[in-house]
């Protein structure tokens, strides 16, 4: 079963432009989440998508992070314009989201890591 | 709001001897879930071990054995034998009960295996 991808691997830009990052996730997964892990802290949660609605977005900087699911499938996430605070590894992880009363392990992808100069 | 904390930022072993990394967390709810979750230099994150909080017994996964303790809000994660290759960056996480929910994460605890 293939994993949860991600692309690009690695990202340099500079403060005020603009970056996306996109998550594949595991085939049949309903639910896909966004991380922010930034350098020697643990990751935390940006957005939520269960299908392509939204179930949980409030820690994202909606002045500045954007984030859509087309079709209950792929993800892209969006920094425009880009801080140099935003340097962070953004981690994408997916479950199943099937509510049965089971629990639903989320797998994650490696990350995409972001540099801002 | 749930926060997840471990007190040590590093920590390290013989190969073939024994860790124990610490874990506390505060929370209202009764029912949730607990991990341990390890990150190597791959930037993966793995998970390692799941504690129900209904549960009384003690989650374990060949090597790799918790201490849980509901009351005192304590989840310690025991690693027996230890090998080069549990050599990573290890994240006590929080869950609440409903399936879906988000992962709160600790600050984390780097591991260093001596040879």
């Amino acid at each position: 079963e293939a994993g949860v991808a991600q692309s690009p691997r690695y990202k340099i830009i500079e403060k005020r432009q603009s970056v996306a990052f996109w998550c594949n996730p595991i085939s049949g997964h309903a639910t896909l989440y966004w991380y922010q892990q930034i350098l020697g802290q643990g990751p935390k949660l940006l957005i939520q998508f269960q299908n392509n609605g939204v179930v949980d977005d409030s820690q994202l900087p909606k002045d500045r992070f954007s984030a859509e699911r087309l079709k209950g499938v792929d993800s892209t996430l969006k920094i425009q314009p880009a801080k140099l605070e935003d340097s962070a590894v953004y981690l994408c992880a997916s479950s199943l989201g099937d509510f049965w009363g089971h629990y639903n392990e989320q797998f994650f992808g490696p990350g995409t890591r972001l540099t801002v100069l | 709001a749930q926060t997840v904390t471990q007190s040590q930022p590093e920590m390290s072993v013989q190969e073939a001897e024994t860790v124990t990394l610490s874990c506390t967390y505060d929370t209202s709810e009764s029912d949730y879930y607990l991990f341990w979750y390890k990150q190597p230099p791959s930037r993966q994150m793995i998970l390692v071990i799941r504690q129900e909080a209904y549960k009384q017994q003690n989650a374990t996964e060949n090597r790799f054995s918790v201490n849980f303790q509901k009351a005192a809000k304590s989840f310690s994660l025991k690693i027996s034998d230890s090998q080069l290759g549990d050599a990573a960056m290890y994240f006590c996480a929080y869950s609440r009960e409903t399936s879906g929910s988000r992962l709160t994460f600790g600050e984390g605890t780097q591991l260093t295996v001596n040879p």
